[in-house]
């Protein structure tokens, strides 16, 4: 069975410090890992797809890399307004329409 | 740049009332999706569409049923609302190839 799990399940960073989510996944193939970031009262909204290990996307603070068991999803000097949930999510090989295993995210406080 | 919309956005029903959730997008995707969003659980699939007058079970469809008449929409019902039914949920559709799906904000429903 595909399993995802991501750890810390809540972060709490000061303003410019550093830190990396990490994603863990259990799956026989990977067609893709997605990262999304949940904002309360709202639905999920893409950051990254990454396809395969060694591969690495960037996005303003935000950078996501793969292994063949995990992703990270590094983000550097936050700010406040990156507080949110992120999640990550796998699409397992086979099967139909693209299905994603999520899973339950972490939460992300970022202090003045 | 609407996307995926659901209406509506809350709802409280009663023990063993009915009800149904919309989703609409207008983005010309094929496939769609209903997901439960419940605390320490994660985003569970409901049913799935993979092209208009198609549905599929997800990983928890009991208690469901959807349809899926136009490309545009995806209904979800529950003919007999059940207080485990209480949950966020949210709508979310994506093209054929390996592309992130795009959610909705989701709707907020409690049963009494």
């Amino acid at each position: 069975e595909d399993q995802v799990t991501q750890s810390p399940e809540a972060l709490r960073l000061q303003e410019g410090e550093s830190s990396s989510l990490n994603c863990s996944y259990t799956v026989s193939g990977l067609r893709g890992l997605f990262w999304y970031r949940q904002d309360p009262g709202k639905g999920p909204e893409f950051l990254f797809t990454l396809y395969s290990a060694g591969e690495e996307k960037e996005k303003e603070r935000l950078k996501a890399t793969l292994t063949k068991k995990e992703s990270f999803l590094h983000i550097t000097a936050p700010k406040p307004e990156d507080s949110a949930t992120y999640l990550c999510a796998v699409q397992p090989p086979g099967g139909g329409g693209n299905k994603l295993t999520f899973g339950t995210g972490t939460q992300l406080k970022v202090e003045l | 740049n609407a996307g995926v919309t659901q209406t509506p956005k809350f709802r409280v029903l009663k023990t063993g009332q009915s009800m149904t959730l919309l989703c609409a997008q207008d983005m010309n995707h094929e496939y769609m999706y209903w997901y439960r969003q419940d605390p320490g659980m994660g985003l569970r699939l409901i049913h799935y569409s993979v092209g208009e007058g198609t549905t599929a079970k997800g990983e928890v469809p009991d208690g469901y049923n959807v349809s899926r008449l136009k490309k545009q929409n995806f209904l979800l019902g529950l003919e007999s609302a059940a207080p485990s039914q209480t949950s966020v949920y949210f709508c979310a559709s994506s093209s054929r190839q390996i592309q992130p799906q795009h959610f909705g904000d989701g709707t907020r429903l409690s049963i009494l």
